[in-house]
Formats: structure tokens, C-alpha cells, sequence
């Protein structure tokens, strides 16, 4: 079975400080990771994802996620906060190749606050 | 591309009505979802179709939902009768048999009073 786990619902940064989302998932099979950016008001828009190869991988807006298999974690992170990245963060696990993105399994998300 | 497409994005109606859910998936994709997000449960998957034909509902709440993608263009979500726990954002999804992303209209957001 798959799930994930983000730690923190909330979680605050001054604006030029490091971001920093965990999350942790949980698959019977290799899986295939995403993070989601929500906007208020908004859809859901892809950040980044983890298929294979390369583990480190560099998504939208200078953010960027490692997968760590022995740490079963791909935690998102940026070096430097903006004003405009305030939004909510998901984490999200498929079944790998076999489902790709079908059927993504999402945590309960991260919201993030950047104080000027 | 003009991307996923949900109507309306927001409803309000009375408890007891009929509420119908619009989306219109990107051309070509063979995958829709629609998902369901609330405070107390986050994002859940709710039903997902494979070319036109459903997959897995078992994420269907109850037998008030109900899904149908009669077309490659067209699917509805309705809920009859509506209650005030139903009040939700909603969410349509697709994706391209293959694909490594999932693309997400941007809700509607359901009111039931």
C-alpha cells in the first residue's frame, strides 16, 4: 500500500531563509513522488516529481527534493524563501511505473508562511 | 492547451438538491480523476476513469455520488441528494496513459446549506 506522510501542517520561514518540507512515504513497490503547490484559490500545480535515475531532482521556482530511499523521505526544500512561494505543499506517492501518475496518494500537506 | 476545465467554481445549493460537478479533461489524455479536498480529510481520491470507463470508485463516499465520463471530453460528478458534509472543494484530474503527471483543473467549490 502506498502513503505519505508530510511532518508539520504549518510551517513558517523569513523571507531569504531555507525552506525546508518533509515528507515520508510509505510503497510496497518503487514508487514515483511528486510535490503539488496549491495557490490559494487554485488548483494543484506540479513542482517537481521523482521517477528514476538522477535522486536529486530540480523542479519549478528554484526548489528542488532528494529521494532518499534508506530514509524512505523526499523532502522539498529551497534555498532561499520568497514572498510569492506562501502557498500549500502536497507530497504525493503513486505506485511506480505501473500506475505512473495514476492514482496519486496525497498527504495532508504543508502549509507554508513567509514573513517579509 | 487550455488545461483541465471544471464547472462551476462555486455552487451553492439547498440540502435535498441535486448537484452536478463539470470537467472537461486535457485533449488526449485517457486518464481523469476526481478527487476531494476538506479540511478534516485533505485530498482524496474519489473515482478515476481509463478511456471513458470507470476504474476504481472506492473512494465514492456513497451511493449519493456518482461518476460518468460519457465521451473522451466530458465528465460529471453528482451528488443527489446533497448534504451539508459535502460541502468541499472538488477537483478534476488527468493524465496521458503513460505519464508522470497528473493535471488539475482548479475545483469548484461546493457549498450545501
Amino acid at each position: 500500500a502506498q502513503s505519505v506522510t508530510q511532518l508539520g501542517s504549518h510551517v513558517s520561514v523569513s523571507e531569504g531563509a531555507l525552506v525546508l518540507l518533509r515528507c515520508n512515504y510509505s510503497s510496497s513497490v518503487p514508487p514515483y513522488l511528486f510535490w503539488y503547490v496549491q495557490y490559494p484559490n487554485q488548483g494543484l500545480q506540479l513542482l517537481l516529481k521523482y521517477t528514476t535515475g538522477a535522486t536529486l531532482v530540480k523542479g519549478i521556482n528554484g526548489f528542488e527534493a532528494e529521494f532518499k530511499k534508506s530514509e524512505t523521505s523526499f523532502h522539498l526544500t529551497k534555498p532561499s524563501a520568497h514572498m510569492s512561494d506562501a502557498a500549500e505543499y502536497f507530497c504525493a506517492v503513486s505506485r511506480g511505473f505501473a500506475a505512473g501518475a495514476n492514482n496519486l496518494f496525497f498527504g495532508t500537506g504543508t502549509r507554508l508562511t513567509v514573513i517579509p | 492547451d487550455a488545461g483541465v476545465i471544471q464547472s462551476p467554481r462555486h455552487e451553492v445549493t439547498e440540502m435535498g438538491q441535486e448537484v452536478t460537478l463539470r470537467c472537461k479533461p486535457i485533449s488526449g489524455h485517457d486518464y481523469l480523476f476526481w478527487y476531494r479536498q476538506t479540511m478534516m480529510r485533505g485530498l482524496e481520491l474519489l473515482i478515476y476513469f481509463n478511456n471513458n470507463v470507470p476504474i476504481d470508485d472506492s473512494g465514492m463516499p456513497e451511493d449519493r455520488f456518482s461518476a460518468k465520463m460519457p465521451n473522451a471530453s466530458f465528465s460529471t460528478l453528482k451528488i443527489q441528494p446533497s448534504e451539508p458534509r459535502d460541502s468541499a472543494v472538488y477537483f478534476c484530474a488527468s493524465s496521458r496513459q503513460g505519464g508522470t503527471e497528473a493535471f488539475f483543473g482548479q475545483g469548484t467549490r461546493l457549498t450545501v446549506v
